[in-house]
């Protein structure tokens, strides 16, 4: 009955490499998000879509693209990933309204080796 | 822009004893204020919410927090704490004018000690 999941949970990987994060909810909500969690725990929006829509574009590198196959799905792929992408990404979602709650999934652990 | 500033880093405090954590916003616009809390590994979880009305905001596990607009601060209480509770606590806004982007404060790790 997971509302928001996440895979992988971790992800080890060398410099360099091309890597995916899938998010799914099963709430129904409208829009999604993804956040980074820096090792300080800092958490920063990086993106966020509405009905499949990017709204959101927190000047991220454009090594990292998400897409959103349906709204109940939004996937975080990072090309070239550098030692600094290491931290946790969090996806989220919540109904389209600013006033609304938005649900947090369990986070991936990324390290780039 | 909006930014949220969380004035302690660590609160130490004894079982059963109460505690405040603080946090202070900047916004040139009227803003939506949260609490959520991080369990070790875990995602975030909302405590509560100011949106409008009563400044006075009651949340889940007896967590409580005040909108002050004149101070811009929206600060969380609750009267006796457990050893649960032990976790790190972020405060966040977010505007209209800014769409559903959430800023968060750098958080606040509160630990619990019998």
């Amino acid at each position: 009955d997971t509302a928001v999941s996440q895979t992988p949970k971790y992800l080890v990987t060398q410099m360099g490499n091309d890597k995916s994060i899938k998010c799914e909810q099963n709430l129904g909500h409208d829009t999604m998000y993804w956040y980074k969690q820096d090792s300080k725990k800092f958490l920063k929006i990086m993106f966020s879509y509405n009905n499949k829509e990017l709204i959101i574009n927190e000047t991220v590198p454009n090594r990292f693209s998400p897409k959103s196959p349906d709204k109940a799905h939004l996937n975080l792929h990072i090309n070239s990933l550098e030692l600094g992408d290491s931290a946790v990404y969090f996806c989220a979602s919540s109904r389209d309204r600013v006033t609304d709650t938005q649900y947090f999934g369990p986070g991936t652990r990324l390290t780039v080796l | 822009a909006q930014s949220v500033t969380q004035l302690d880093s660590q609160v130490p405090v004894f079982e059963e004893a109460p505690v405040e954590l603080r946090c202070n916003y900047s916004s040139s616009v009227s803003v939506y204020l949260f609490w959520y809390v991080q369990y070790p590994n875990q995602g975030l979880q909302l405590l509560l919410k100011y949106l409008s009305g009563s400044t006075l905001v009651k949340g889940i596990n007896g967590f409580e927090a005040e909108f002050n607009k004149s101070q811009t601060s929206f600060h969380l209480r609750k009267p006796s704490v457990h050893i649960s509770d032990t976790a790190e606590y972020f405060c966040a806004v977010s505007a209209m004018e800014y769409g559903n982007k959430l800023v968060f404060g750098a958080g606040t790790i509160l630990r619990v000690k019998s």
